[in-house]
């Protein structure tokens, strides 16, 4: 069975940092591209990043470009997401999602979708 | 791109027949994919590549359309359908959202 499982949120203040982990199995970890996405309290979802699956190549929306940094390691069956200069405008629930196409051991980052998401985790940005 | 969704919100009975629209702000071939997400939960892929139906969702799902305009329809409303919707495009990254459809009970 898949699952994904986000951890590390929490509040922190403006201009702070933080890192979001996303543990991941029932799958073959490596063979797949991941993707962030968040969505703030009562607003709809806002697709973050996303990385290939042997984390060669990684996207961002232009909200977080140069603030977050996606990476992984396979070896460890996890995704994370660093923030820094964190703005109010971040609190949102986090969610990890993989995506669908099997991409083996290539470098792939498809026009894909998301199947199996996790139940995220929040991070809330206030003073 | 730009993804514009139609309406906003509607409301509908069981067994009605219902149509939702997204619009791209510029072609995205056939990319485009459709989630349902209820209160307090993940959202779930219903629809891949324009019409794609993944797999275990319900044949009364259905999705149409390529280059900006694309639909979805859900052929006969279950209770258990009442939900907010999203199209998200996938042709480049980002892979941006529609703002949601959230489908209520008339």
């Amino acid at each position: 069975e898949v699952q994904l499982l986000e951890s590390g949120g929490g509040l922190v203040q403006p201009g702070g940092s933080l890192r979001l982990s996303c543990a991941a199995s029932g799958f073959t970890f490596s063979s797949y591209a991941m993707t962030w996405v968040r969505q703030a309290p009562g607003q709809g979802l806002d697709w973050v990043s996303g990385i290939s699956g042997i984390g060669g190549g990684t996207y961002y929306s232009d909200s977080v470009k140069g603030r977050f940094t996606i990476s992984r390691d396979n070896s460890k069956n996890t995704l994370y997401l660093q923030m820094s200069s964190l703005r109010v405008e971040d609190t949102a629930l986090y969610y990890c999602a993989r995506d669908r196409v099997y991409c083996g051991r290539g470098n792939c980052f498809l026009r894909d979708a998301s199947d199996f998401w996790g139940q995220g985790t929040m991070v809330t940005v206030s003073s | 791109i730009q993804m514009t969704q139609s309406p906003s919100s509607l409301s509908a009975s069981v067994g009605d027949r219902v149509t939702i629209t997204c619009r791209a702000s510029q072609s995205i071939s056939s990319y485009l994919n459709w989630y349902q997400q209820k209160p307090g939960k993940a959202p779930k892929v219903l629809i891949y590549d324009a019409s794609s139906l993944q797999d275990g969702v319900p044949s009364r799902f259905s999705g149409s359309g390529s280059g900006t305009d694309f639909t979805l329809t859900i052929s006969s409303l279950q209770p258990e359908d009442f939900a907010t919707y999203y199209c998200q495009q996938s042709y480049s990254n980002p892979r941006t959202f529609g703002q949601g459809t959230k489908v209520e009970i008339k």
